[in-house]
């Protein structure tokens, strides 16, 4: 079964750092592009970053450039998200999703999904 | 920024009916769009995607349609557990961008 498992999610203070992890089971992630995508609590999904399946290109909503790093270890089928200088609009769910035809950019969407792992930037 | 704009915000309808759910991306996007279901406590699940091409598991109720800025999402003969969020994405431009979203209830 191809399944994605996020972790690392928890509370932290304003200007403080978090590291996400997700693990992929049941494929080789070395052969996909990766995303996270993050949901604030009963608001709509925004996508966050995206790297593709070596490294090569890396994008960013502008709302975490200079903030958060995405980055990946294929040999451990794991992706991950530094988050620095967090803020309280950072709060959210956040989903690391595959990129189902191998790139994201005009291939067909994102799938799977993992279960999420939740962020809260709170004093 | 291609800006995804999806219509109605709620719909509430029967069992039995059918829904027409509408996307507009703010300029072209090709057929380089997708559809999402999202259950309560439920991470996303891919619907359709390539505007019309059904993912794994949806039965045929289930169609997408359109190209360039207009896209449709149809579900025919309603059922319960077609009650959720769904959500168009564009992913033919950076940054990737999703819709607002648009909350089908059943009644």
């Amino acid at each position: 079964e191809v399944q994605l498992v996020e972790s690392g999610g928890g509370l932290v203070k304003p200007g403080g750092s978090l590291r996400l992890a997700c693990e992929g089971s049941g494929f080789t992630l070395s052969s996909y592009s990766m995303n996270w995508v993050r949901q604030a609590q009963g608001k709509g999904l925004e996508w966050v970053a995206s790297i593709s399946s070596s490294s090569n290109y890396i994008y960013y909503t502008d709302s975490v450039k200079g903030r958060f790093t995405i980055s990946r270890d294929n040999v451990k089928n794991s992706l991950y998200l530094q988050m620095n200088s967090l803020r309280a609009e950072d709060t959210a769910v956040y989903y690391c999703a595959r990129c189902s035809g191998g790139t994201c950019h005009r291939s067909s969407g994102f799938d799977p999904w993992g279960q999420g792992t939740l962020v809260t930037v709170s004093s | 920024e291609v800006v995804m704009t999806q219509s109605p915000v709620t719909l509430s309808l029967s069992p039995g009916e059918g829904a027409t759910l509408s996307c507009r991306a703010s300029q072209s996007v090709s057929s380089n769009l997708a559809w999402y279901q999202q259950k309560p406590g439920q991470a996303p699940r891919l619907l359709i995607y390539g505007a019309s091409t059904r993912a794994t598991g949806f039965p045929a109720r289930f169609s997408g349609s359109g190209s360039g800025t207009e896209f449709t999402l149809t579900i025919n003969s309603l059922q319960s557990e077609d009650s959720a969020v769904y959500y168009c994405q564009q992913y033919n431009d950076w940054p990737i961008t999703f819709g607002q979203g648009t909350r089908l209830e059943i009644k």
